[in-house]
């Protein structure tokens, strides 16, 4: 159980491309939903966390009209990262729980996408 | 604010070798403690957790006990296997920052070797 799918796994596209990734929670409801960005070698960073039905929530320096982020669903949450310059290609990854706010129910994270942009 | 500091890697071992990943924490209240792995072009699989102080999580062999006087939590298997490679990344999840979003360490990267 507790499975995440997140898609497409990989992209390539070219400079002032948008692109959507996708993270649906597949066998439970995801009240919330997270998203990270890791660099090469480096370690997972919290971009934002959002919760169904509400605005995101973004991490300092995040700018949010850069990384769109939709949770219409309690089991589909998109990123959008709108006008993609070469400096955003990274690893992006998904996590999803049930629980809002101080929850402490385990997340269960996609498998990431990685974002190359030309 | 809350943090999380491992072993920098990639630590490199023999098959049945006894492995040990440091990790120690800084956080607010009474974190969730966490170690996850990730395999290569995959994402982050839940390795094992203790959320108070003294449990012992563990799982396919791997185990740590949160250690809040030393506010560690160490990673250890007693014999490790060229499937065990990967990166291990250690994190928390604290009350302050009202989400409970994970903290993540840098991550240590395991090459078992046969």
């Amino acid at each position: 159980g507790a499975v995440v799918s997140q898609h497409p796994s990989r992209v390539i596209c070219k400079s002032g491309t948008s692109v959507k990734i996708e993270c649906r929670s597949l066998d439970f409801q995801a009240t919330t939903m997270f998203w990270y960005r890791q660099f090469p070698k480096q370690s997972l960073m919290l971009m934002a966390t959002s919760n169904e039905g509400s605005k995101a929530t973004y991490e300092q320096g995040v700018e949010k009209d850069k990384f769109l982020i939709n949770h219409a669903s309690l089991t589909l949450s998109t990123l959008t990262v709108t006008s993609a310059h070469p400096e955003d290609s990274s690893f992006y990854i998904c996590s999803a729980r049930t629980g809002q706010g101080l929850s402490n129910q385990p997340q269960h994270f996609g498998d990431g996408t990685r974002l190359s942009i030309l | 604010g809350n943090s999380v500091t491992q072993m920098e890697g990639p630590v490199t071992l023999s098959e049945e070798a006894f492995l040990t990943i440091n990790c120690t924490y800084t956080a607010t209240g009474y974190p969730s403690l966490f170690w996850y792995v990730q395999y290569p072009g995959e994402g982050l699989q839940l390795l094992l957790k203790a959320t108070k102080a003294d449990d012992k999580g563990s799982n396919k062999g791997f185990e740590a006990t949160y250690r809040k006087e030393t506010t560690s939590f160490h990673l250890e298997k007693g014999s490790v296997q060229v499937s065990d490679s990967a990166v291990y990344f250690c994190a928390l999840s604290a009350s302050d920052t009202g989400r409970r979003a994970l903290t993540f360490g840098s991550g240590t990267r395991l090459q078992v070797q046969p």
